[in-house]
């Protein structure tokens, strides 16, 4: 079955630390790749994607992620995290031949220690 | 408007009472989508228009869930004899063309509770 899994719950990094967030799908292809931030009381804000080509891409806010086939990952990464960057953490995959709809995974709380 | 504009942001109905909820997506995107997030999860995909078609339906939870785009530009998702399990932020959230990778831009939700 077509699935996205986030692991981590909840993590928490301190400021000015580096952060990675795991992403991984369940697919025989590969799909569409998104991450978005949900921040409370704010809607989805998407931080970058990835369909081809280069797999580091680059979003905004110094996020950055990488797509890796044979582990059908796609990791966010920050080299050095700021209090603003606390908030919800979304992986969100489009599979192809499935329509134009996300899936989600279950998201990642990120908390940010001063 | 600048953005994809959702009402009423907070909805109270008691158990049984019908309620509406309202999308008014960017002007001029083609896609629009449907969404349920319950309390620590994800969004989940509930509808999928196509400008006044709907085309994809299949995670609408019962038929209680209907969902109309009547003019390709505003959309309402109407739930009728609410439950307490219909509990949930419903997301709204708009696409400017219909490639699966063009960016979704999302509303701020309707955080329905059912009491």
């Amino acid at each position: 079955a077509q699935s996205v899994t986030q692991p981590d719950i909840h993590i928490t990094v301190s400021e000015g630390a580096s952060l990675e967030l795991r992403c991984n799908y369940s697919y025989g292809a590969t799909p569409y790749l998104f991450w978005y931030v949900q921040s409370p009381g704010q809607g989805l804000q998407l931080l970058l994607k990835y369909f081809s080509g280069d797999t580091l891409v680059q979003g905004i806010k110094g996020f950055e992620a990488e797509f890796k086939r044979s582990q059908s990952s796609f990791n966010l990464r920050k080299p050095s995290v700021h209090w603003s960057d606390a908030a919800e953490y979304f992986c969100a995959v489009v599979f192809t031949g499935g329509g134009n709809k996300l899936t989600f995974g279950t998201g990642t709380q990120l908390k940010v220690e001063l | 408007g600048a953005g994809v504009s959702q009402s009423p942001r907070y909805k109270v109905a008691k158990r049984g009472q019908d309620v509406a909820l309202r999308c008014d997506p960017i002007s001029g995107h083609v896609s629009l989508f449907w969404y349920q997030q319950a309390l620590g999860q994800g969004p989940e995909f509930l509808t999928y228009f196509q400008n006044e078609a709907q085309l994809d339906k299949s995670g609408l939870p019962s038929d209680r869930f209907f969902a109309e785009r009547p003019e390709g530009s505003v959309s309402t998702l109407k739930i009728q004899r609410t439950q307490q399990e219909d509990s949930a932020v419903y997301l709204c959230a708009s696409t400017y063309e219909r490639h699966p990778n063009t960016e979704a831009f999302f509303g701020q939700g309707t955080r329905l509770t059912v009491v």
